[in-house]
This record gives C-alpha cells, structure tokens and sequence, in this order.
C-alpha cells in the first residue's frame, strides 16, 4: 500500500529556513499537501496542489513536489510555526487519503 | 465563515458503540465530499473515511472497514460517523473535515471530539 515518510522532528534556529520532507513512491505523480497542528489545537491546511496556499497562510510557507519527494519550507521560521507538520496525498488505486507520520518542527 | 461541529464523543468500553455527529453550517453542504480524520495519543493524523456529496461513493480505512458506517443527511447539514466494536486503538480525537477538491485537500477542520475506549 502507499506510504508516505516523514522524519520525526527538525530543529530550526529563529530567523532560519525549515525544509521539511516527505517521501513515496512516485510522490511527485500525485498532489501532496500539508498541515499544521499546533498543540490542543485541528489541523490547518497551509499547502495543497504542491504549491499553492490557502488565503490567509502567510507566504514563507512554500511547497514543492517531484520524484519520489514533496517538501515543505517556511522562510524565516518564527516561534509560532513550531507544530507537527503532517504530509497528505489521494492514493488512486484505494481512493485512500494518506497522511505522513509527522514532523514535529522545533524552533529553538 | 464554515464552521463544522462535532459531537457524540465519550467515554466507551471495548466492544462498545458510539455515533458522531458533525453538524455543518457557512457553505452548502451538500456539494462537498466529507470526512472523518483521526488523531490517538501519540500518533499522527489517520483518515478512518470518506463520503461523496451525494453518498454515492463512501471509503474507509482498512483499520474501520466493517466496524464504522459513515453516513450524511444533506437537508440537515450533518455527517454522521457510527462507530461500533470499539477497541483501545480507536481511542482518539475525531474531526469532521471538509473535503476541497474531491479528493482532498481538507480546508475545514472541525475542534474536534474524544472518544475515549477503555473497561
């Protein structure tokens, strides 16, 4: 079945730029986006279609999707961006929706 | 503003039943496809199912299949999720999620509702 991987966590210094990675077969044939979820709070959708980002996701969030590997970046990571980041994309051949395990971005 | 409102969450012993409910409003809801994502201590995200608007199509996750009936009311702007055969790993937080695009992305996350198996 298809799977998408993720890292478990990345360190970032304030200021810096996060890349966070999420791997599968042929990822880049499909659509991958992404979620964050800070603590006690649902997940908000800040990248989908590879690229594109919903209204109101500030633009330091950027995405990215070819071969085997999607990625998400946020430029100037601030305090607030620390959260789990969850990849998503369609698996065709179930109709499933497939989530990464998680990253969990620590800004420090 | 679109706003989605689960409820039906408790406490529940294994083998138990429960039914959810997400009660929608802000958008027409009979044009989305909707789903049930999971999240348990601990662990990651888990989509547990998927509903086409008009309940044409309906998918779920092997780990649910045969134990969840996933089901909507369009007149009532409500998506309902019952759960029964209840284990511990079913123990989680479920949000009702709006699907965009048929399928995904999800823009609309519900608060979500505990449920919460143990004797």
């Amino acid at each position: 079945s298809f799977e998408l991987t993720q890292a478990p966590s990345v360190s970032v210094s304030p200021g810096q730029t996060a890349s966070i990675t999420c791997s599968g077969d042929k990822l880049g044939d499909k659509y991958a986006c992404w979620y964050q979820q800070r603590p006690g709070q649902s997940p908000v959708l800040v990248i989908y279609q590879n690229t594109k980002r919903p209204s109101g996701i500030p633009e330091r969030f950027s995405g990215s999707n070819s071969g085997n590997t999607a990625t998400l970046t946020i430029s100037g990571t601030q305090a607030t961006d620390e959260a789990d980041y969850f990849c998503q994309a369609w698996d065709s051949s179930t109709a499933w929706q497939v989530f990464g395990g998680g990253t969990k971005l620590i800004v420090l | 503003e679109v706003q989605l409102v689960e409820s039906g969450g408790g406490l529940v012993k294994p083998g138990g039943s429960l039914r959810l409910s997400c009660a929608a409003s802000g958008f027409s809801f009979s044009i989305y496809s909707m789903n049930w994502v999971r999240r348990a201590p601990g662990k990651g995200l888990e989509w547990v199912s998927g509903i086409s608007s008009s309940s044409a199509y309906i998918f779920y996750a092997d780990s649910v299949k045969g134990r969840f009936t996933v089901s909507r009311d369009n007149a009532r702007n409500s998506l309902h999720l019952q759960i029964s055969t209840l284990r511990a790993d079913d123990t989680a937080t479920y949000y009702c999620v709006r699907d965009l695009g048929s399928p995904g992305p999800f823009d609309n996350w519900g608060q979500g509702t505990q449920v919460t198996v143990s004797s």
